[in-house]
């Protein structure tokens, strides 16, 4: 079948620290892969992607490798502040299917 | 504001009772989504729309839950004789169709509708 898995929370760093979420996937066929993030009160919303092996996903200094062939897919960031402090989704689409398959989420805390 | 909107924000009813929560999309797009989160957990596929029809639904997805999208814009999702194992936050989302332009199209979601089923 299809799941994602991710790492589990809360995640507590101090500002500036190192982030790594780990997530790992399991799919039928080749997925397009997707890091979503909710703030406290609001939706989620897309963080970044990536479509196919070896490409890697950015935005807001949070970046992530594709990787196949350990079915990976883990979000990283080099400096978090404390407005990085949400929950962070991992999901997987598989091409022409139309169901978003997500993680558990994993919610990370960042204190000044 | 021309992202997706629910209504109600937060519904609490009593077991046995029906809920109508709705949902306005993008404007522009033609699918739409509703998935269902519960505490600790990652959304979950209830259903999705092309337009004005229900293309898929999940198992999740019991008689007693409808939903509907009559003109292809907004959607409902009803409720009936909740139970307390429908608490939740439904979550509506849509996406453009997706092209060669614009795969793989995300999701685009709205802030939730929160079910306390007393």
């Amino acid at each position: 079948g299809n799941s994602v898995t991710q790492m589990e929370g809360p995640v507590t760093l101090s500002e500036e620290a190192f982030l790594t979420i780990n997530c790992t996937y399991t799919a039928t066929g080749y997925p397009s892969l997707f890091w979503y993030v909710q703030y406290p009160g609001e939706g989620l919303q897309l963080l970044l992607k990536a479509t196919k092996a070896d490409d890697k996903g950015s935005n807001k200094g949070f970046e992530a490798t594709y990787r196949k062939e350990t079915t990976s897919f883990h979000l990283e960031k080099g400096s978090v502040q404390v407005s990085d402090s949400a929950v962070y989704f991992c999901a997987l689409r598989l091409y022409n299917f139309n169901k978003f398959y997500f993680g558990s989420g994993t919610k990370l805390n960042v204190k000044p | 504001d021309t992202g997706v909107s629910q209504d109600p924000r937060h519904k609490i009813t009593k077991r046995g009772q029906n809920v109508t929560f709705r949902c306005d999309p993008i404007s522009e797009h033609n699918r739409l989504y509703w998935y269902r989160q519960t505490l600790g957990q990652g959304p979950e596929f209830l259903t999705y729309f092309q337009n004005e029809a229900q293309l898929e639904k999940s198992r999740l997805l019991s008689d007693r839950f409808s939903a509907e999208r009559p003109k292809g814009s907004f959607s409902t999702l009803e409720i009936q004789r909740t139970e307390q194992g429908d608490s939740a936050m439904y979550l509506c989302a849509s996406s453009p169709t997706p092209s060669a332009g614009r795969w793989p199209g995300e999701l685009f979601f709205g802030e939730g509708s929160r079910l306390t089923v007393l």
